[in-house]
């Protein structure tokens, strides 16, 4: 199976902060990376297709960069409604399908 | 607008089974491939099992592989999943997917239940 390594773990920023998370896929997963979001007591939403396709409706703050085994999800500029878990999702070995571990993003 | 909506969780026993369902509405539920994902509380999401959009091909993950089976009903826009043998591992919210459209190669999750939790204990 394709593992993904997906830091931080947890982070704590600020509102207008530039936050970052990483994901590094186990082996070349060319662009086959989605990004989720979860709210606490909520269903997963995605935000990011393909590595680096805003999902319709998604604010244009939420990016997603990388190909290959490296990847990148970015807000460009916190907002308190920003506070969820973070989740990467591989598809490239599929019906194998994996996510990352998560990322608790705190607002200070 | 797109639905889906999940019944059926609860207690059950090890060993035991269990079935739930997730109703869909608001697209052509037919020409989607459908999938479950589960989280164990405060855990992450795992994902489980697919079923393509007319129902001839099925996948599953090595943990729940010969004892879940996932199934669909294109008449009644009901997807199902077949839970034997439980285990307490298994406990956790289980949430049905919208995944790609016929074709499309999609394997992006764009809509979700809103999660039923099954809790396996004796």
């Amino acid at each position: 199976d394709i593992q993904m390594a997906q830091s931080p773990s947890s982070l704590s920023a600020s509102v207008g902060d530039r936050v970052t998370i990483t994901c590094q896929a186990s082996q070349d997963i060319s662009d086959h990376l989605n990004w989720y979001q979860q709210r606490a007591g909520k269903a997963p939403k995605l935000l990011i297709f393909d590595a680096s396709n805003l999902e319709p409706g998604v604010p244009s703050r939420f990016s997603g960069s990388g190909s290959g085994t490296d990847f990148t999800f970015t807000i460009s500029s916190l907002q308190p409604e920003d506070s969820a878990t973070y989740y990467c999702q591989q598809y490239d070995n599929v019906p194998s399908i994996t996510f990352g571990q998560g990322t608790r993003l705190e607002i200070k | 607008q797109v639905q889906l909506v999940e019944s059926g969780g609860g207690v059950v026993q090890p060993g035991r089974s269990l079935i739930f369902s997730c109703e869909a509405s608001g697209f052509t539920f037919r020409n989607y491939f459908m999938h479950w994902v589960r989280q164990a509380p405060g855990k992450g999401l795992e994902w489980v099992a697919v079923i393509a959009y007319d129902g001839s091909n099925k996948y599953y993950a090595d943990s729940v592989k010969g004892r879940f089976t996932i199934s669909r009903d294109n008449s009644k826009n009901t997807l199902y999943l077949q839970m034997d043998s439980l285990r307490a591992e298994d406990t956790a919210f289980y949430y049905c997917a919208r995944g790609g459209l016929i074709n499309s190669g999609s394997f992006a999750f764009d809509y979700w239940g809103q999660g039923t939790l099954v809790t396996v204990s004796s």
